[in-house]
């Protein structure tokens, strides 16, 4: 069974900053990773798909990467804004219809 | 473009009422449709996923349907709510590609239903 892990649960960093949240997962036999924002009280923002076969994606100010080796990805964002403040997700594809969730990483971006 | 579209935005419901929420996607033909719950500080759990009309997969036995009488509409319904329905409600769509390969999935607003 897969299981997706998030750490921290919860970060706070100043306007500025660099910063990388962190996704742990168990199974390596995955199709693709998402990367979503969750706003409270709204559905869930994708950010960033990376397919199995792929390293890393890029999106503006944020860098995904992928390694199925050490079962880990990394969401990287580059000079943070208040607006970044939110709860992150990553999510894995493990079969063509199921997606296992971490539990997110609430950010918190002070200016 | 797609958009998908998710009603009502909250609900206040009483024990024993039904449910009816309704989700539409425009801009795509045969999308995978989902719902998700998500409860107070826990993860999205997979409820109803569905490959085309008529086609339904359950993940959790639970009190709860969905229903697709359309390609681009997904029901989630309830005939009796119990108080552990309580929770956010998430559609969702993506699409299948080539080789296994899932577009991005796509999430509605949600629907914030209160068993009372």
């Amino acid at each position: 069974k897969q299981e997706v892990t998030q750490i921290p649960a919860a970060l706070s960093v100043p306007e500025g900053e660099n910063l990388v949240l962190n996704c742990s997962f168990t199974d390596s036999a995955i199709y693709n990773l998402q990367w979503f924002r969750q706003d409270p009280g709204k559905g869930l923002t994708s950010l960033l798909l990376i397919q199995s076969s792929q390293r890393e994606q890029t999106s503006g100010r944020l860098n995904a990467s992928l390694d199925k080796s050490s079962g880990r990805s990394t969401l990287y964002i580059a000079a943070s804004q208040p607006g970044d403040s939110a709860t992150y997700l990553c999510a894995l594809r493990t079969s063509g219809s199921r997606l296992t969730f971490g539990e997110g990483t609430q950010l918190t971006v002070n200016p | 473009s797609q958009t998908i579209h998710q009603w009502p935005a909250t609900l206040v419901q009483p024990v024993g009422s039904p449910l009816s929420l309704e989700c539409t996607v425009e801009g795509t033909s045969n999308p995978n449709l989902y719902w998700y719950r998500q409860a107070a500080g826990r993860g999205l759990q997979l409820l109803f996923y569905s490959v085309g009309i008529g086609q339904i997969s359950s993940e959790v036995p639970q009190n709860l349907s969905a229903s697709r009488p359309q390609d681009r509409q997904f029901i989630l319904s309830s005939k009796k709510l119990l108080l552990s329905d309580s929770g956010f409600y998430l559609c969702a769509w993506d699409k299948t590609g080539g080789w296994g390969y899932n577009s991005p999935l796509h999430f509605g607003n949600g629907t914030r239903l209160t068993v009372t």
